[in-house]
């Protein structure tokens, strides 16, 4: 799978749109991008996925670039409760969903 | 529906002592992964089961080792404790042709 590159902070403030990039650029055509995200002392939780079209879904938005070398994830209007880790992965697929590469991700804070 | 279910959810072991972690699964989801979390190396994959069968493996020594029942449960056994071990012990259970996650609270381990 391919590696990830995140920044490892960034900063929002409530009710404003947080936009956490993350850079693929090693990602093959069957590779799928995922995001998930990590609330103090929780497990992982799935935020969204995608191959090569922007998606989105209750949670967020996710942009992939017209080369599928980096992403966006969009939260629109960010609230406090959205303060967290978030973790950009490449999958190949099959079996790879079973076993997920994590890398240092993005630590998200809000502010009032 | 209930999510994922860890058990214990705080254990405190003696160095060169054994333990054994508990995974419920989502009803219905047949692959079962498990991860440590520490400061140090971050989210790491250990091993994952489907079906009663190890599918993949993490890069952990031998000392770690688990195993899915035929209700799909899961247990993971680390044998001659160390300090290095201690950790958040996650699991993540996955339904058959859905490739997101779902994790469970986890295990915190302490070895002292």
């Amino acid at each position: 799978d391919a590696k990830t590159t995140q920044p490892p902070s960034m900063d929002c403030a409530e009710g404003r749109a947080a936009n956490l990039p993350c850079n693929h650029s090693t990602i093959s055509g069957n590779e799928y991008v995922y995001w998930y995200r990590q609330i103090h002392s929780q497990g992982p939780q799935y935020i969204i996925h995608g191959l090569k079209n922007n998606e989105t879904n209750e949670m967020a938005s996710l942009i992939i670039t017209e080369d599928r070398k980096s992403s966006t994830l969009i939260l629109p209007h960010a609230t406090l409760r959205d303060t967290a880790v978030y973790y950009c992965i490449v999958i190949s697929g099959g079996t790879s969903y079973g076993k997920l590469t994590f890398g240092q991700g993005t630590i998200l804070t809000v502010h009032p | 529906k209930a999510g994922v279910t860890q058990t214990p959810r705080y254990l405190i072991k003696t160095r060169g002592q054994q333990v054994t972690l508990s995974c419920s699964p989502i009803s219905g989801h047949r692959s079962v992964s498990w991860y440590q979390q520490t400061p140090g190396q971050g989210l790491q994959f250990l091993f994952e089961y489907f079906s009663e069968t190890q599918r993949n493996k993490g890069n952990f020594p031998g000392r770690f080792s688990g195993r899915q029942f035929s209700n799909s449960r899961s247990e993971m056994n680390v044998s001659t404790l160390e300090l290095g071990d201690s950790a958040l012990y996650l699991c993540a259970s996955r339904p058959q042709g859905i490739t997101e996650a779902f994790f469970g609270q986890g295990t915190r381990l302490t070895v002292v």
